[in-house]
């Protein structure tokens, strides 16, 4: 199984800041990489497919990049409703595993 | 629009199995795999396994097989996964979201859109 590990586990920041969550596969992934963002009680929502493609309606403060083995998603100017967790998922083989998660909170 | 709209809360026995249903609409529901994923409380999200809906084969991973089964029903475009031989440590959200085409990239599996989940909470 392909192990996803991200980091921070959490962070505090404030509205405006620049904003950097990793991801890193167990083995190589190619570009099969996956954000998503959750706030409590809610499903998560897709923000980046494929490494580094912006889903429609998503803000284009946010941002994803990497390929390989190592991921990013960058939030580039932090706003109020961005204060969530974001997973990461790789897609390229089944079992398909997610990262543990990344908590945004407000500083 | 494109959803996916799932059953209600249910509470369970452990020992016992609960069927969960996840209605789509919006889309043609035998072009996208379906897949169900589960988030135990204060917790992270784990991969479930998933269905064609167009032909009915299903990918479970090891530690689910053997007590998960997922169907669907075409007519109502519904699916269900249904888990058996609850324990504790399966109260948990469960959540169906629509993956790849079917006749595409397998390695395309995003998520989106999601259900809203349903909450399973087994105790004696």
């Amino acid at each position: 199984d392909i192990q996803m590990t991200q980091s921070p586990s959490s962070l505090s920041a404030s509205v405006g800041d620049r904003v950097t969550i990793t991801c890193r596969a167990s083995q190589s992934i190619s570009t099969y990489l996956n954000w998503y963002q959750q706030k409590p009680g809610k499903a998560p929502n897709l923000l980046i497919y494929a490494a580094s493609s912006l889903r429609t309606g998503v803000p284009s403060r946010f941002s994803g990049s990497g390929s390989g083995t190592d991921f990013t998603l960058t939030i580039s100017s932090l706003q109020p409703e961005d204060f969530a967790t974001y997973y990461c998922q790789q897609s390229y083989s089944t079992p398909l595993t997610f990262g543990g998660g990344t908590k945004v909170e407000i500083k | 629009q494109v959803q996916l709209m799932q059953s209600g809360a249910e509470v369970k026995k452990p020992g016992a199995s609960v069927k969960v249903s996840c209605k789509a609409s919006g889309f043609t529901f035998t072009d996208y795999s379906l897949h169900w994923v589960r988030q135990a409380p204060g917790q992270g999200l784990e991969w479930m396994g998933w269905i064609n809906p167009s032909n009915g084969g299903t990918n479970y991973p090891q530690k689910f097989q053997g007590r998960v089964t997922m169907t669907r029903d075409t007519s109502i475009s519904t699916a269900y996964m249904e888990l058996g031989r609850l324990t504790s440590d399966d109260t948990a959200v469960y959540y169906c979201a629509s993956g790849a085409a079917v006749a595409g990239i397998t390695e395309y599996n995003w998520f989106d859109p999601w259900g809203q989940g349903t909450l399973v909470t087994v105790s004696s």
